[in-house]
């Protein structure tokens, strides 16, 4: 069953500009994780932020997490051609199990 | 050191019949875990396997699917009499360990195609 639904579907942006990505989710989870995919293909992981954290940097990747509102949003700033992906969040729920959303298409134009 | 790799890459079979789907994870990974994608959707767990305990099945489709892991190294993805809805991209990914929260290392996928 998918857990984390993400908002928008498809955002596309200009060359610099900054890209928001916003996740829900319903249940309890032990922490969230962003994940890029290109090309339908293998994912490559981005960052991970535990239940008990509210904000989490990583370059220029911005992620948070609001859990009384079951949600949470990735923030690429400066973004460029390269950034052009499916972004996934991902729920961990009870041992191990990752359920994943449908996906953000993001697509950068130079 | 070297990533998940999965094989074969692509994959087209006829309906009715039988395909494996291999996955060999990093080195010293003990989780290992299989998910379906279908064409623009996300990711559909399908079993994870953590060290010598007993895999977690719960995301199989259907009795026609099954699969094994030798140890803690290489697993197959078995699908008996293929179906047309089968047809996705299959992605095996490792982490390092069950007993905590590790992010998870994905293969390139394999591509299955049901004519």
């Amino acid at each position: 069953s998918q857990q984390g639904e993400e908002d928008p579907q498809a955002l596309s942006i200009q060359e610099g500009e900054n890209a928001t990505m916003n996740c829900s989710y319903k249940t309890s989870i032990n922490n969230l994780q962003w994940y890029r995919q290109n090309s339908g293909r293998g994912l490559v992981h981005l960052i991970l932020i535990r239940s008990n954290e509210r904000e989490k940097h990583s370059g220029r990747l911005r992620v948070t997490l609001d859990t009384s509102k079951k949600s949470s949003s990735l923030l690429i700033t400066a973004s460029r051609a390269a950034d052009t992906a499916s972004y996934f969040c991902a729920t961990g729920e009870g041992a191990q199990k990752l359920v994943f959303g449908q996906g953000t298409r993001l697509t950068i134009n130079p | 050191g070297a990533g998940v790799s999965q094989s074969p890459s692509n994959k087209v079979t006829e309906k009715g019949k039988d395909v494996e789907l291999r996955c060999d994870p990093i080195s010293g990974h003990t989780a290992l875990y299989w998910y379906r994608q279908r064409l623009g959707q996300g990711l559909e767990f399908l079993i994870y396997f953590q060290g010598n305990s007993a895999p977690d099945k719960s995301g199989l489709p259907s009795d026609r699917f099954s699969a094994e892991r030798t140890g803690e190294s290489v697993s197959t993805l078995t699908i008996q009499r293929t179906q047309q809805e089968d047809s996705a991209v299959y992605l095996c990914a490792s982490s390092l360990t069950w007993t905590g929260w590790y992010e998870q290392y994905f293969g390139p996928g394999t591509r299955l195609t049901v004519t």
